[in-house]
């Protein structure tokens, strides 16, 4: 089984400052695991991805997350937040025995103050 | 097309009739996947197709709820007696391979209002 906590479900920073959003996740296998973005009436675009290998893992628009297996953790960062980057952020989990398909976090909405 | 395309856009119906939603990979993928996005009940999985088969139908939440895919390619989900609790977003995705580790590739998804 697998399951994916995303803690705050809003955050709020400051246009220029560090941008944290934490991810959990639960997994009996190896996992897999995603993060996404949504804007406003949109589908979702992936950020980035870990599957092996190194832990930190470099996305788009300027977006990194590590994977520490020890903390069962993938927390998003991107050191200066831009106005664009309000948006809906989606932590998701698979595994290649079971079930193939994500099981999403249940969102994280980020608001970028000017 | 270059990305996943989803028909129609934009659906309200009467609680009782039936809606077909329809989901148009990307040209090659060979898996594909239904997602549901609700208010109450976040990003939640439906169903997952390899070609036309489908070996997780574990999410679909009633046997109201029907898919299938046809030529390796276009999916269609089915909807039978609507009810008001079926409002939503259905999003569908495809991935090259059916691997956990391959990127799925969202469509803009259907949203659906029953009145």
């Amino acid at each position: 089984a697998q399951s994916v906590t995303q803690l705050g479900s809003h955050v709020s920073v400051s246009e220029g400052a560090l941008v944290l959003l934490r991810c959990n996740y639960s997994s009996s296998v190896p996992p897999y695991l995603f993060w996404y973005v949504q804007y406003p009436n949109q589908g979702l675009q992936l950020l980035l991805k870990y599957t092996t290998g190194a832990t930190l893992v470099k996305g788009i628009n300027g977006f990194e997350a590590e994977f520490k297996k020890s903390e069962t953790s993938f927390h998003l960062t991107k050191p200066s937040a831009h106005m664009s980057d309000a948006a809906e952020y989606f932590c998701a989990v698979s595994g290649d025995t079971g079930r193939r398909a994500l099981t999403f976090g249940s969102g994280t909405r980020l608001q970028v103050q000017p | 097309g270059a990305g996943v395309s989803q028909s129609p856009s934009n659906k309200v119906t009467e609680k009782g009739k039936d809606v077909e939603l329809r989901c148009d990979p990307i040209s090659g993928h060979t898996a594909l996947y239904w997602y549901r996005q609700s208010l109450g009940q976040g990003l939640e999985f439906l169903i997952y197709f390899q070609g036309n088969s489908a070996p997780d139908k574990s999410g679909l939440p009633s046997d109201r709820f029907s898919a299938e895919r046809t030529g390796g390619s276009v999916s269609t989900l089915t909807i039978q007696r609507t009810q008001q609790e079926d409002s939503a977003v259905y999003l569908c995705a495809s991935s090259l391979f059916p691997s956990g580790l391959e990127t799925q590739y969202f469509g803009p998804g259907t949203r659906l209002l029953v009145l």
